[in-house]
């Protein structure tokens, strides 16, 4: 399958501060990228979808001023996390998809901590 | 809007036996298809194995097959001799304009 590297794999900041993720598919060009965040023992909430070029499509409830989504080029996604809080702490997944109809292919996570 | 249910929070299963997973969801569309995958301590996400809507016959990945009835919306996983490495939790998802996941099931395989 196509490889996407999320980087880092955890970081720790401070509170008030801020963090960005990035997300990149290494072998393949991705129309659009997924970002989820996953708390312990429970499932993937998706946050936001970006088409490369365009704004991303948050989901219900997600601040888009404090989770800030570039997806500027066909490989690569960042995922800012401004001004960052303890409640932030989590764990992010992105995932990258060529096309509509096929399958997403995920990065391995970042682990957040904001202490 | 789309929802995955998997009933089954926990599961174990002997080494080498066979064990299988729930999964049920509900939807409007007709055009879709269904993911199984699994999630090791790692926390990578990894396929398992995936099912077109539209085609009748369940999806094969030598020791992990799927059941899907379209028209009772289930689509349960079965592992066939289970192994020690399968052990992490299990996702179901649904790929409609996104994907959904359900909650999870972790399995426990025992030595």
């Amino acid at each position: 399958g196509a490889v996407v590297s999320q980087h880092p794999s955890w970081v720790i900041c401070k509170s008030g501060t801020s963090v960005k993720i990035e997300c990149r598919s290494l072998d393949f060009q991705a129309t659009t990228m997924f970002w989820y965040r996953q708390f312990p023992k429970q499932s993937l909430m998706l946050m936001a979808t970006s088409n490369e070029g365009s704004k991303a499509t948050y989901e219900q409830g997600v601040e888009k001023d404090k989770f800030l989504i570039n997806h500027a080029s066909l490989t690569l996604s960042t995922l800012t996390v401004t001004s960052a809080h303890p409640e932030d702490s989590s764990f992010y997944i992105c995932s990258a998809r060529v096309g509509t109809n096929t399958e997403a292919f995920f990065g391995q996570g970042t682990r957040l901590t904001v202490v | 809007a789309q929802t995955v249910t998997q009933s089954q929070p926990e599961m174990s299963v002997q080494e080498a036996e066979t064990v299988t997973l729930s999964c049920t969801y509900d939807t409007s569309e007709s055009d879709y298809y269904l993911f199984w995958y699994k999630q090791p301590p790692s926390r990578q996400m990894i396929l398992v194995i995936r099912q077109e809507a539209y085609k009748q016959q369940n999806a094969t990945e030598n020791r992990f097959s799927v059941n899907f009835q379209k028209a009772a919306k289930s689509f349960s996983l079965k592992i066939s001799d289970s192994q020690l490495g399968d052990a992490a939790m299990y996702f179901c998802a649904y790929r409609g304009r996104q994907l959904t996941f359900g909650s999870g099931t972790q399995l426990t395989v025992l030595p």
